[in-house]
């Protein structure tokens, strides 16, 4: 059964950085790209960033870029997302999701921004 | 990229069929064979129905089809049922960066 769990998210100041992770388990991980996808709260889902196999290409949203940083480490399975200078904006559920079209998701992890 | 179109909401009763449309352009919806639809039910993580314009994951019922003409995809739901009120986004892949999302569907069962 493919899981996905996020970790790491909280209440953080505007500026300040969080790293979230996600633990994948259920299926071979470097076979696969990967993405963080956020939600922020009552809004629709918007994707924040891309990591191939890899991790030969990367993307990111014009929103996060030059802000956040993705990363994997295989033999850990697992995906990270580097988060600096946080704003009110970033605010959200910050899901992970499996593949090139997000096969699977995990449950989320919130990031709140705010003094 | 631009969020992709799709109406806020949408509405049947049982029994019925509903469609619900996404719209891009030229440099994804209708270039690429490579658009998804999602379910997400309220407090819960979204869920993948449709993949590659018209492909149905294993266990999705198949009163779920996708299809695709020209700049337009488009998500149909036969046989309505209470547990498919949610709401539905549509996304392109297109390149595989960016994911482009539509800015989501409720769908109510009347």
């Amino acid at each position: 059964e493919v899981q996905l769990v996020e970790s790491g998210g909280g209440l953080v100041q505007p500026g300040r950085s969080l790293r979230l992770s996600c633990a994948a388990s259920g299926f071979t991980f470097d076979d696969y790209a990967m993405h963080w996808v956020r939600q922020a709260p009552g809004k629709g889902l918007e994707w924040v960033s891309g990591i191939s196999w890899n991790s030969g290409s990367i993307g990111y949203a014009d929103s996060v870029k030059g802000r956040f940083t993705i990363s994997r480490d295989n033999a850990k399975n697992s995906l990270y997302l580097q988060m600096n200078s946080l704003r009110a904006e970033d605010t959200a559920l910050y899901y992970c999701a499996k593949g090139t079209f997000a096969d699977y998701w995990g449950q989320g992890t919130l990031v709140t921004v705010s003094s | 990229q631009s969020a992709l179109t799709q109406p806020r909401s949408v509405s049947g009763s049982p029994g019925q069929s509903v469609t619900i449309s996404c719209t891009g352009t030229s440099s994804d919806v209708g270039g690429y064979n490579y658009v998804s639809w999602y379910q997400q039910h309220p407090g819960k993580a979204p869920k993948l129905m449709i993949y590659d314009v018209s492909k149905r994951p294993s266990g999705v019922p198949d009163r779920f089809s996708g299809s695709k003409s020209g700049n337009t995809a488009s998500l149909t739901i036969s046989g309505l049922q209470a547990e498919d009120e949610a709401d539905y986004y549509c996304c392109s892949y297109a390149g595989s960066y960016p994911l482009v999302f539509g800015g989501g569907t409720k769908l109510t069962v009347l």
